[in-house]
């Protein structure tokens, strides 16, 4: 079945602690995306990536790093989490040609809650 | 900020059509218009896009003004699964902004 994987689902952390959120997809896709959702904001994008080892920023890039080592992998990374960083992530990614339409396939989401 | 506009909120009786429009006034030539959909904090689920032409699937149909500045989504059949919260997005790039969406409630 084609899917985006995320892990963990839900995670429970305290302030400072360096996490990585995975995310991988089996569709051979070339874009991948993390994005972030909080009441009353919508979905914010924080980083994407093109293509292996091409990766740009978001709207919200801040405190997040990333790495597209391998097509099928794009991880998010904290390396210290703030309790401002509490909040629902979704990983994305689609065929991204750059040219025509880029439908987006969404993973099923990481809760994060930042203590 | 968002580059759509759309209603906060709006209610559909069970087994009529469901209207949801958007306003995407400053769309420029290349950029496409997507619409997807997102239940409960599942992850965001696509729905059908379009260019300049009317667009029709299994689950919608999407119609785009001549000028391309708005744009409407039509569920023919409401059912209450489609309760859900709908984002109208228009890009041309890799960059996605979402905005906030409308949550349509589907009524029995």
């Amino acid at each position: 079945e084609a899917q985006v994987t995320q892990n963990p689902r839900y995670l429970i952390t305290v302030t400072g602690k360096k996490l990585t959120v995975t995310c991988s997809q089996n569709m051979n896709h070339e874009y991948m995306s993390w994005y972030r959702q909080d009441p009353g904001l919508g979905l914010r994008q924080i980083y994407y990536s093109m293509n292996v080892e091409v990766t740009d920023k978001g709207d919200v890039p801040e405190g997040y790093k990333v790495s597209r080592k391998e097509k099928r992998n794009f991880p998010l990374i904290l390396e210290s989490p703030s309790p401002n960083q509490t909040s629902l992530y979704f990983c994305a990614s689609s065929a991204g040609t750059g040219a025509g339409a880029n439908v987006l396939t969404f993973g099923a989401g990481s809760r994060l809650t930042v203590l | 900020d968002a580059k759509t506009t759309q209603p906060t909120s709006m209610d559909c009786a069970e087994g009529r059509a469901a209207n949801l429009p958007c306003n995407h006034s400053t769309i420029s030539g290349n950029e496409y218009v997507y619409w997807y959909r997102q239940i409960h904090s599942q992850g965001p689920q696509y729905i059908i896009h379009g260019l300049k032409n009317n667009e029709t699937n299994e689950m919608a149909s999407l119609i785009i003004t001549e000028d391309r500045k708005s744009s409407t989504l039509i569920l023919p059949h409401a059912t209450l699964r489609d309760t859900a919260v709908y984002y109208c997005i228009t890009s041309g790039t890799y960059k996605y902004i979402f905005g906030t969406g409308t949550r349509l409630k589907v009524l029995a």
